[in-house]
């Protein structure tokens, strides 16, 4: 049974960068036919799609963290991270990882969830 | 950008009720549209995918439709643990998710 696994820092100071790993396990990050996205919920609130890292290195982002945002993947660890600049208090949020089907297109797995709070 | 409107953000009903909650895509997006449920600490999880089909091992009682810029997610018959925040979640361009229903038990 594939696994999700958050970690990093819990608590950023403002204007830092906040840096969580996901990391994979029950199977490769680099099988074909999956993408792998950041997903965050701040407190109390909905849900926001961050952005996703598909098989060939190509990564898509919600133009609202652009340019704040980088995905990337170590598929030698079995992990992808993510990064995240100049964070403010609305960063504050659970951050989740999970997979995308490449052909059915939904979040099948996902990580637990970490809440990085941003607070000097 | 496509915005997803989901209404309502609540709702209160009696077990046994038949619930429904809409979301509206602000352009088309054919049926490319998620439903999932997400429990309080926990991380969301898909209920029906591609507007209408039911993911493996979910009840019958949920179920979803619609095409285009307006669906629909049904649970026809409202058990207890249902009580639950579901949310519409759309991928016809990058993804967005709707701003989610609260559901409750009267």
């Amino acid at each position: 049974q594939l696994q999700l696994q958050e970690s990093g820092s819990g608590l950023v100071k403002p204007s830092q960068t906040l840096s969580l790993t996901c990391a994979v396990s029950g199977g490769s990050i680099s099988s074909g036919g999956y993408s792998w996205t950041w997903i965050r919920q701040p407190p109390g609130k909905g849900l926001e799609w961050i952005g996703k890292i598909l098989q060939s290195a190509t990564t898509y982002y919600n133009p609202s963290l652009k340019s704040r945002v980088t995905i990337s993947v170590d598929r030698s660890r079995n992990h992808f991270s993510l990064k995240l600049t100049s964070v403010t208090a609305a960063d504050t949020a659970v951050y989740y990882c999970a997979r995308e089907g490449n052909w059915e297109h939904y979040f099948d797995f996902w990580g637990q969830g970490t809440l990085v709070t941003v607070s000097s | 950008d496509i915005q997803m409107t989901q209404s309502p953000s609540s709702l209160s009903a009696s077990v046994g009720d038949r619930v429904t909650i809409t979301c509206q895509a602000s352009q088309d997006i054919s049926n490319y549209l998620n439903w999932y449920q997400q429990k309080p600490g926990k991380a969301p999880k898909v209920l029906i995918y591609e507007a209408s089909n039911l993911e493996t091992g979910v009840p019958s009682r949920f179920s979803g439709s619609g095409s285009g810029t307006d669906f629909t997610f049904t649970i026809s018959s409202l058990q207890p643990e249902d009580i639950a925040t579901y949310y519409c979640q759309q991928y016809g361009n990058l993804r967005t998710f709707g701003g989610g229903t609260k559901v409750e038990i009267k």
